[in-house]
């Protein structure tokens, strides 16, 4: 099982600043099928990122996804106020398994 | 547009079974592109992912519960279901349904998720 670790657990940041969350995979993930959710409080996840840098439909440009191999990073450029929530990373390159989530949270 | 609602029974007794129910509308279950899929979140916790089926019959599971899932499907209702075995406290999650395109698999559309909750 390819285990995610993601990092930092919790990052504080205001709106307007540039967020850098990471997704570390314990071994490589085949064709970089890796992908992002973010969650609000009370909601389901919601699909941002797939394919390690594809944007979902709907899905603001500030928001971004690089990576390969085992190292992934979701960047959102300038954060706006309702950016701010628990992201998870998920790679579906074997079998599938998500991250254990980064909260993002206003300083 | 797409929707996925969920179902359940909210609390069920230690060592019972957990039975789930996803009724699809906007789409059909029966679609050739995608796969119809299960994730659970415990309460504070983060997703895990429980299994995938496709309508033919193709199915596949996370390792550490498929000894205790079961899926049936019912198209004529466009509705999907799971039964897990033998839950513990471990088990009371919020329970999601969820589709992803077949070789893609990413959940691009959820349902809002149910909670259940194991408890004597």
């Amino acid at each position: 099982e390819i285990v995610l670790t993601q990092s930092p657990g919790t990052l504080s940041l205001s709106p307007g600043e540039r967020a850098t969350l990471s997704c570390r995979a314990s071994q490589s993930v085949s064709n970089n099928y890796l992908a992002w959710y973010q969650q609000k409080p009370g909601q389901a996840p919601r699909l941002l990122i797939y394919g390690a840098s594809s944007r979902a439909t709907g899905i603001p440009d500030r928001f971004s996804g690089s990576g390969s191999g085992i190292d992934f990073t979701l960047t959102i450029s300038r954060l706006e106020p309702e950016d701010f929530a628990v992201y998870y990373c998920q790679q579906y390159g074997s079998s599938i398994t998500f991250g254990q989530g980064t909260r993002l949270e206003i300083k | 547009q797409l929707q996925l609602q969920e179902s359940g029974p909210g609390l069920v007794k230690p060592s019972e079974t957990l039975s789930l129910t996803c009724t699809v509308s906007g789409d059909s279950i029966s679609s050739s592109s995608y796969y119809w899929g299960w994730i659970r979140q415990p309460p504070g916790k983060g997703l895990e992912w429980i299994g995938s089926f496709y309508y033919s019959g193709s199915t596949y599971y996370n390792p550490s519960l498929m000894s205790r899932v079961t899926k049936s499907v019912d198209s004529s209702k466009n509705q999907f279901s799971l039964k897990l075995s033998s839950v513990t406290a471990a088990d009371t999650a919020l329970y999601y349904c969820a589709r992803h395109a077949r070789g893609a698999d990413f959940f691009d559309c959820w349902g809002q998720g149910t909670l259940v909750t194991v408890s004597s």
